[in-house]
């Protein structure tokens, strides 16, 4: 069963730039995972951000971004914002199956 | 307006069956996958299967295969995830996405509210 990790939490200040990063336990990972982004907070349904590692939906602010980094899906988002105080999640696909990463909370402060 | 409205909150005893729903409306519903994502109370989101509601063919995750049955009926643009015996750690809160699946995207975009599935004796 693959496992796919996150960060447990990361803290950043307002206006900061903070860089949340997804790893599987198959190997690196690469752009045919096509890695998503996801953002939940407290008592809603999850938010998509980011789709097939880099593409943003039309509702994504443009402070997120999506890429590859030293093998790994990555997520930053640059210039953030209280409300952006939340839970993210990475989602894997691969060979007809997604996991979900772990998770990581970000604190805004 | 892309909208997926799931099925309300249930409370049932172990034993039991129980099919959810989620109907899409605002797009064409053949066209696009339907998920299903679990998430037990204060813990992650887990993946748990996709359906194509064009040709019904599904795919499950490994660790929830046998388990719950997804299905779809297209002629009322709606997708069903369904258990034939619950047990407690069924609990959760259960959400439908819209996913866009081909050859060079994977993109999960509109989800629905999220279904609230209790099992408690």
């Amino acid at each position: 069963q693959t496992v796919v990790t996150q960060e447990p939490s990361l803290t950043v200040s307002p206006g900061g730039t903070v860089t949340l990063t997804c790893a599987s336990s198959t190997g690196a990972v690469t752009s045919g995972y096509y890695p998503n982004w996801f953002q939940q907070k407290p008592g809603q349904a999850p938010r998509a951000l980011i789709y097939s590692t880099n593409n943003k939906h039309s509702w994504t602010p443009a402070r997120f971004s999506g890429s590859l980094l030293g093998g790994k899906a990555a997520l930053t988002l640059s210039g953030v914002q209280p409300e952006d105080e939340a839970e993210y999640y990475c989602l894997l696909y691969h060979g007809g199956e997604g996991v979900f990463g772990t998770g990581t909370k970000v604190t805004v402060l | 307006e892309v909208q997926l409205v799931q099925s309300g909150a249930e409370v049932k005893k172990p034993g039991e069956s129980l099919k959810i729903s989620c109907q899409g409306s605002g797009y064409s519903f053949t066209r696009y996958w339907i998920g299903w994502v679990r998430q037990k109370p204060g813990k992650g989101l887990e993946w748990m299967g996709i359906i194509y509601p064009g040709d019904s063919e599904t795919r499950y995750s490994p660790s929830l295969q046998g388990q719950v049955t997804i299905s779809a009926d297209k002629s009322v643009s709606t997708a069903y995830l369904q258990w034939r015996t619950l047990k407690a750690s069924d609990t959760a809160m259960y959400y439908c996405a819209r996913t866009d699946v081909d050859i060079s995207n994977f993109a999960s975009d509109y989800w629905g509210q999220g279904t609230l599935v209790t099992v408690s004796s």
